[in-house]
């Protein structure tokens, strides 16, 4: 059988649908956070970012939320277009100069 | 120029094969990263260069050998490597090292170890 590690979590939806993609961070001292999106055989890419001063930013068709309370972070893409499958990446500052990236989740988009 | 340019695309080498990979940016940033990404997998650091010195290493075997000749430039020199660092290496660069600042990478060097 295959083991559970090699999968990324995938979320599907339909052309036109909003996307909502989550993520967990570890570290409650962490003031900055970024999501980038990766396709395939490329590098990351920035989408938007968003620092603990804020619980809310918004960009062209993404939107970051942040909640510090609970340490959970979404990017929200309205109206998904197939060009936004990927794979998203939260990241988050983990100390002088470093990021730490999260999991990662695949958004796979139908026409 | 928003770019980070990393050459070769792809490399096969040998466990005694001797290369080296290349990044370049013209942004004017002084920090630059090394990152090594597995299939299905986050970014991992690797090293950490902030105006010209390495500021970071992330516990890398020596068989990595990063050198920042200048400020826009990263080379990764690589030795007697291991099937198991076969992976795709991603070379960013920041305005600055430090906490809130975004991170731009390259596409990427795909590195498969024979």
């Amino acid at each position: 059988g295959e083991s559970v590690g090699l999968h990324l979590p995938t979320l599907s939806v339909q052309e036109g649908d909003n996307s909502i993609i989550n993520c967990a961070y570890s570290n409650s001292a962490s003031d900055y956070f970024i999501w980038y999106k990766q396709e395939s055989g490329k590098g990351p890419q920035f989408i938007i970012d968003i620092r603990s001063n804020m619980d809310k930013r918004q960009g062209q068709r993404v939107t970051v939320l942040l909640n510090k309370t609970v340490k959970h972070l979404s990017l929200q893409i309205a109206a998904t277009q197939p060009g936004d499958s990927a794979v998203y990446f939260c990241a988050e500052n983990s100390g002088y100069s470093t990021l730490t990236f999260g999991k990662g989740t695949m958004l796979l988009v139908s026409p | 120029d928003t770019e980070v340019t990393q050459t070769p695309k792809h490399l096969v080498m040998g466990m005694t094969n001797k290369k080296s990979l290349k990044c370049e940016q013209h942004m004017g940033h002084r920090a630059m990263y090394w990152y090594k990404q597995k299939a299905k997998k986050p970014p991992e650091l690797m090293f950490v260069y902030s105006y010209e010195k390495l500021s970071i290493n992330e516990s890398v075997p020596s068989r990595f050998s990063p050198e920042c000749p200048n400020s826009s430039l990263l080379n990764l020199h690589l030795h007697a490597l291991q099937p198991e660092d076969s992976a795709l290496y991603l070379c960013a660069s920041s305005v600055t090292s430090g906490s809130s600042y975004e991170q731009y990478f390259g596409p990427g060097t795909r590195l498969t170890v024979t």
